[in-house]
């Protein structure tokens, strides 16, 4: 397995601001995502991050409100951008070794925007 | 469109008995079934997969079902400790389509009482 940091923990934003969500794994990973768990939903995922190319976005998600970058094989970040308090969930970064392997998880971001 | 479904939103044993934990699905595309564990603030933990070649794979205590007809599948833990008091995800992904691309229930609240 992987440790898995992300950053921060937790915030609180005023709406119409933006925050980036770091994550950071301790060795090199094939796959990471960017998950979304709003109050009382279950995850769904937002993008795969591509290290080296644009983030491969989900339906209802796009790159205007969501940026991600992933500059090599252990970094990632996820924006949120001009946020709204519908926004307001845990942001979670998941990574895995190899394809169809399970995915791992960090212990995610609680965003709550006002 | 909610294609994994976890009816139960909450359940409570007590200690040493059984826990069963359902999900069902409605993608028949889906042929790789996991279930994840979450303490609070915490990223969600893999605990045990299956792929739809079996019917049933076994880990300790854990033990997972697979009922591909009936689109069905539940984990059993036995004998349930106060540990095992948490959230808990059923997944499924496509090993043809990305296997690491996982589709998440709502999750099962379980509490294990003394």
């Amino acid at each position: 397995s992987a440790v898995i940091s992300q950053k921060p923990s937790r915030d609180i934003c005023q709406r119409g601001t933006s925050l980036t969500i770091q994550c950071q794994v301790d060795s090199q990973v094939t796959m990471m995502f960017w998950y979304r768990q709003q109050p009382g939903q279950s995850l769904t995922l937002i993008a795969t991050a591509n290290q080296g190319s644009e983030a491969t976005y989900e339906s209802g998600f796009v790159i205007d409100k969501f940026p991600i970058s992933r500059p090599n094989l252990t970094f990632s970040t996820l924006t949120v951008s001009n946020m709204s308090p519908e926004d307001s969930s845990i942001y979670l970064c998941s990574v895995a070794f190899s394809g169809n392997s399970p995915l791992h998880f960090g212990n995610g971001t609680r965003l709550t925007v006002t | 469109d909610q294609q994994v479904k976890q009816n139960s939103p909450s359940l409570s044993v007590q200690e040493g008995r059984i826990s069963i934990l359902n999900c069902d699905y409605t993608n028949s595309m889906f042929d790789y079934f996991l279930w994840y564990k979450k303490y609070p603030a915490e990223g969600p933990t893999f605990l045990i997969s299956i792929s739809s070649i079996k019917d049933k794979n076994e880990d300790g205590r854990f033990t997972v079902f697979l009922n591909k007809s009936a689109k069905h599948l539940s984990l059993h833990i036995v004998p349930s400790q106060p540990g095992d008091s948490a959230v808990y995800f059923c997944a499924a992904s496509s090993l043809t389509g990305g296997g690491n691309k996982l589709t998440f229930g709502t999750g099962t609240q379980l509490k294990v009482e003394l």
